[in-house]
This record gives C-alpha cells, structure tokens and sequence, in this order.
C-alpha cells in the first residue's frame, strides 16, 4: 500500500492560492492519486484524482510529475469554508483506501 | 437523498454493553467499508465487503467487533462488551465496481461511558 506523506497543517488567507504537496514515494504504477476534504463530524469527501500530469476541476487542480513520487493539491482563491483537512491516498478500483494523517488547512479572514 | 446513510448519528452507552450501527451505501454500489476514526486521526480502516463476502478485516478489528452484510446492500456493524477505547467515529463508506471515488456516510458517533 502507498504511504503517504503530507504536512501536519497550513495557514492561508481568504483569497490565497494553497498548494498541498504531498509525498508517495512507494506508490504502485496501477493506483491512482486521489484527494479528500473532510470536515469536523463529516465523511470525507472527494475532490480529485489523477494518475499523471494536471488535473483540474471546479473545485482544485492536481498536479503529479512524471515520476509520481508528489503530488500537489492546488486550491484557487480560498475562502473561510475551505478550512478542513485534506487526505492523499494512493488508489485502485479493487483496494481499500488508506489515509494517513492528513492536512489540517486553516483559513483565516 | 441518495447518498451513504447511517443510523444513528450518535449513540451514547454503557461500558459492557453492545451496540449495533447501521449503513446503507449508495444503491448499486458493490463495495462497502467500514472505518473508525478517533478526533485528530485519519480513518482507520476496519473491514470491507464486496457484495455480501467480507473479503478484508484490519487487525484493529477484534473479536468484540463483527460486521455483516447479508443480501450485499445495507450492512452493519456491531461491537459487544464496549470499552471506553471503542469511543470514535464509524465511517460507511461505499464505491461502484471498478471505480475509486468512495462516497462516505456522515458516521456514527460513539460515545462509551
């Protein structure tokens, strides 16, 4: 299984752009890698995936080098609502997901 | 609403009783897993289910825990003779066949006193 390894928190502004890098070192060539939002007394909720180069959505933009071992989360112009902690998981249809520690994300006024 | 369902959303017991949560995953998903979470950490993986057959259980999961799910739909969770280190959030989750988008409950809170 793919660990992965995220800072334990960040401190951003309304308004910022917030980059969350996380580290796969070890991640298999068939998984995914998969983006969580969670909020207090909440499931997590997913937010994005990929398996190389930039993915966006409405919500972020993922970007993964070539050789998979980061990723980066990308959160355009953030706001209050976006403070929660942020899970990366390495992926595939088939296994069970395993999160580690996750980012705690403040966002201050 | 047609997401992952769990009930109840909290339930406060004794220590040395047993409790049985209840989750319904999205209709159709074939994939259903059960996670606890304790306030600062990450879901902890419990057990997964593929249809009716439970295919994985965690370590975490001891002899005091068993799940089910017996006509591959709802599923459930019991804990018999709590302890106070049961006290966590149990997170449903479920995941279509041959994708990776899990959809999550909003979790059971356990409370042991």
């Amino acid at each position: 299984l793919a660990k992965t390894t995220q800072p334990i928190s960040m401190d951003s502004y309304e308004g910022q752009e917030v980059n969350i890098t996380c580290s796969h070192n070890n991640i298999a060539t068939n998984d995914y890698i998969t983006w969580y939002q969670q909020f207090p007394s909440q499931g997590p909720r997913f937010i994005i995936q990929g398996y190389k180069t930039k993915v966006t959505n409405e919500v972020a933009s993922l970007f993964i080098p070539a050789d998979r071992k980061s990723s980066t989360l990308s959160l355009p112009r953030v706001s209050l609502s976006d403070t929660a902690v942020y899970y990366c998981l390495g992926t595939n249809a088939g296994n069970m997901l395993t999160f580690g520690g996750g980012t705690r994300l403040m966002v201050k006024p | 609403d047609t997401g992952v369902s769990q009930n109840p959303r909290h339930k406060i017991t004794k220590r040395g009783q047993n409790v049985t949560f209840r989750c319904d995953p999205i209709s159709e998903h074939n994939r259903l897993y059960w996670y606890r979470q304790t306030l600062g950490q990450g879901p902890e993986f419990l057990t997964y289910f593929q249809n009716e057959a439970q295919l994985e259980k965690s370590r975490l999961l001891s002899d005091r825990f068993s799940a089910e799910r017996p006509k591959g739909s709802f599923s459930t969770l019991e804990i018999q003779r709590t302890e106070q280190g049961d006290s966590a959030m149990y997170l449903c989750a479920s995941i279509s066949e041959g994708n990776t988008e899990a959809f999550f409950g909003q979790g059971t809170r356990l409370t042991v006193v």
